[in-house]
């Protein structure tokens, strides 16, 4: 399977600001995901980055407060806007290989204060 | 819509116990069916999959049978290793697409 590197791996971020996430994967894919957990609870979708075009979105999530880049087939970035403590929770991003299997990067651990 | 029912945790064990947890599904069509391990620091892991009814998935003595009669994907293990001590997600990806829909997750902690 693709190995999924993110960075960082955990972050303190002050209020108002905003923090990028970067995902590396060693191979080309073609389908690429962006998931939060919020503490103690599930895995949520919040959007899928495609490759040279805009993301698409689920609802409940928006490009302005997650804007998401994917430059090519190996690299996306998903970037929390003007963050609050709500958006304290594990940002992980995944991709779709072989016969639809989802693989997980380890994940980002944002706090915010 | 799609969505997963787990067990609610947490559940506690001693080791060489033995484990399930419940998971049922509501989905349109033939979904397939996946469990998913969070490691205490680390991130999702694949832990076993089904694509059709009656399949079996089984990995690291884990096993998990796809019945579409009940709709569920119940997780097994005969004996539990402290090193089994995670969160378990169940998981569903309709046929026709590639998102995921979880379960809550199910803590499982194993004293030795």
């Amino acid at each position: 399977s693709a190995v999924i590197s993110q960075k960082p791996s955990r972050d303190i971020c002050q209020r108002g600001t905003s923090l990028t996430i970067q995902c590396q994967v060693d191979s080309q894919v073609t389908m690429m995901f962006w998931y939060r957990q919020q503490p103690g609870q599930s895995l949520t979708l919040i959007a899928t980055a495609n490759q040279g075009s805009e993301a698409t979105y689920e609802s409940g999530f928006v490009i302005d407060k997650f804007p998401i880049s994917r430059p090519n087939l190996t690299f996306s970035t998903l970037t929390v806007s003007n963050m609050s403590p709500e958006d304290s929770s594990i940002y992980l991003c995944s991709v779709l290989e072989g016969p639809g299997e989802l693989f997980f990067g380890e994940g980002s651990r944002l706090t915010v204060l | 819509g799609n969505s997963v029912t787990q067990m609610e945790g947490p559940v506690t064990l001693s080791e060489e116990a033995f484990l399930t947890i419940n998971c049922t599904y509501t989905a349109t069509g033939y979904p397939s069916l996946f469990w998913y391990v969070q490691y205490p620091g680390e991130g999702l892991q694949l832990l076993l999959k089904a694509t059709k009814a009656d399949d079996k998935g089984s990995n690291k003595g884990f096993e998990a049978t796809y019945r579409k009669e009940t709709t569920s994907f119940h997780l097994e293990k005969g004996s539990v290793q402290v090193s089994d001590s995670a969160v378990y997600f169940c998981a569903l990806r309709r046929s026709n697409d590639y998102k995921l829909s979880f379960g809550a997750g199910t803590t499982v902690t194993v004293r030795a």
